[in-house]
């Protein structure tokens, strides 16, 4: 099974709807990140959270909020959403227990937003 | 401000040399990725560097030079599996991850 998982896989959806993103890990990392990709840009850092009471923002805050369930869960909502926001999304952990940690990521979803 | 610089494409072919090169201007600097994505995947990783010097791992090596702000990733004995998105990545200061927007390189016959 894989060790990060992101539902769902591919979403489209209408300007203005509520949309939510599931993020799922089973490396027991404390630390989840919401990234962004669109093409030419590179990876693009929405929010990010270091445990289960720590919430913050990245670059890209803006038109997003999360919610860090538990340990191994970590949602990003677009509470209404807009054209620009069509991009792949990745969701990854890391342990945070050294600088060298390497960000382990999922296999993204896929959002347009029509 | 914040920057990675990659060229956007490469084309090599198989069984020959490829570097990849990024430069970065960031605000402070604690290391430096190379990550590998294909298209429609999620970026894995390669190489990680701190210090200046060549780190060689099997086919890949990834160099840094901190006073240039520069490295490059060098792929050796290119395979088509080798066709891919290479995301350079420096983590700053505040030990958050600063990515390049990726070189798309692509290996032919």
């Amino acid at each position: 099974d894989a060790d990060v998982t992101q539902t769902p896989r591919n979403r489209i959806t209408k300007t203005g709807k509520r949309i939510m993103l599931e993020c799922s890990q089973t490396k027991g990392h404390d630390r989840m990140y919401w990234y962004r990709q669109d093409p030419g840009l590179g990876l693009r850092l929405i929010y990010y959270s270091f445990d289960v009471k720590d919430i913050n923002k990245g670059e890209i805050s803006d038109g997003y909020s999360v919610s860090r369930q538990a340990q191994a869960k970590f949602s990003l909502s677009l509470e209404s959403a807009i054209p620009n926001q069509t991009a792949l999304y990745f969701c990854a952990t890391t342990s945070g227990l050294a600088e060298t940690d390497t960000q382990y990521f999922g296999p993204g979803t896929r959002l347009t937003v029509l | 401000g914040q920057n990675i610089d990659q060229p956007t494409e490469m084309t090599a072919t198989e069984g020959a040399i490829v570097q990849i090169n990024c430069t970065y201007q960031t605000s402070g600097f604690n290391g430096l990725f190379w990550y590998q994505q294909h298209a429609g995947e999620a970026p894995t990783f390669l190489s990680y560097n701190v210090l200046d010097g060549l780190e060689e791992k099997g086919r890949f090596s990834s160099f840094l030079s901190r006073s240039k702000g520069y490295s490059y990733l060098l792929l050796k004995e290119l395979q088509m599996k080798d066709s891919a998105s290479y995301l350079c990545a420096v983590m700053d200061s505040n030990y958050q991850l600063i990515w390049g927007a990726g070189t798309k390189l692509i290996i032919k016959p």
